[in-house]
């Protein structure tokens, strides 16, 4: 099987514009998160989908929002980006449901704000 | 807000050696705990989990152990080698896969 793929895998955008992130799950897999890492910050969940449905969100803003289509790809928008929203984003797929699984990662997509 | 304490935030130890990282929750509804290895420019990748059903697991030179009453859990890594050398994170997960990471421990084994 195909792991986790992210595109584009590097981007570069400056300050209060807006992009868009794309994550193609692992076949077969219908729940798909989102995470943000940075070195200060450590690992942060961002939020959950599963089944097209945002099942749970993290402390994030607004501007940050995500999407799930019915083959389980998702996407993840950042609107009006801010110097500190340069990080590494990490997509993961898993195919639990009702019970936390697996999650399996992608390479990330490092998005640099200038 | 942190859920998943981890320590240590770094670790040297020799080839061939222990190498010990722990952690520690909150939430008592966090019903599985995994460990990511992490090498630069990659994604984590899935080393060993453990439910909290369990107290010890272990996958070859790789063992967790788990203390539910005391809301901990540890990763020994027997044997370390070089190749050993990358940043670990342990993870609580609840139901829905909101999974929440300690702050990772960078290891080095020295040859």
């Amino acid at each position: 099987k195909a792991g986790v793929t992210q595109t584009p895998r590097y981007l570069i955008k400056t300050r209060g514009q807006q992009v868009t992130l794309s994550c193609s799950p692992i076949s077969g897999h219908r729940s798909v998160s989102w995470y943000q890492q940075t070195p200060g910050q450590g690992l942060q969940f961002l939020f959950e989908y599963f089944s097209e449905t945002q099942r749970n969100k993290g402390n994030f803003p607004g501007r940050f929002s995500g999407r799930q289509f019915s083959n389980s790809r998702s996407e993840m928008n950042v609107s009006t980006l801010e110097l500190g929203d340069s990080a590494l984003y990490l997509c993961a797929s898993s195919s639990a449901g009702n019970r936390a699984d697996t999650q399996y990662f992608g390479p990330g997509t490092r998005l640099t704000v200038l | 807000q942190q859920q998943v304490k981890q320590s240590p935030q770094s670790l040297i130890v020799q080839k061939g050696g222990i190498s010990i990282i722990n952690c520690a929750y909150e939430n008592t509804a966090f019903d599985y705990f995994p460990w990511y290895q992490q090498f630069p420019g990659k994604g984590p990748a899935l080393l060993i989990a453990i439910r909290p059903d369990v107290s010890e697991k272990k996958e070859g030179r790789f063992t967790i152990s788990f203390n539910k009453s005391a809301k901990q859990f540890s990763l020994h890594i027997m044997d370390s080698q070089p190749g050993d050398s990358a940043t670990y994170f342990c993870a609580a997960s609840k139901y829905n896969n909101d999974m929440r990471f300690g702050a990772g421990t960078r290891l080095t084994v020295k040859p």
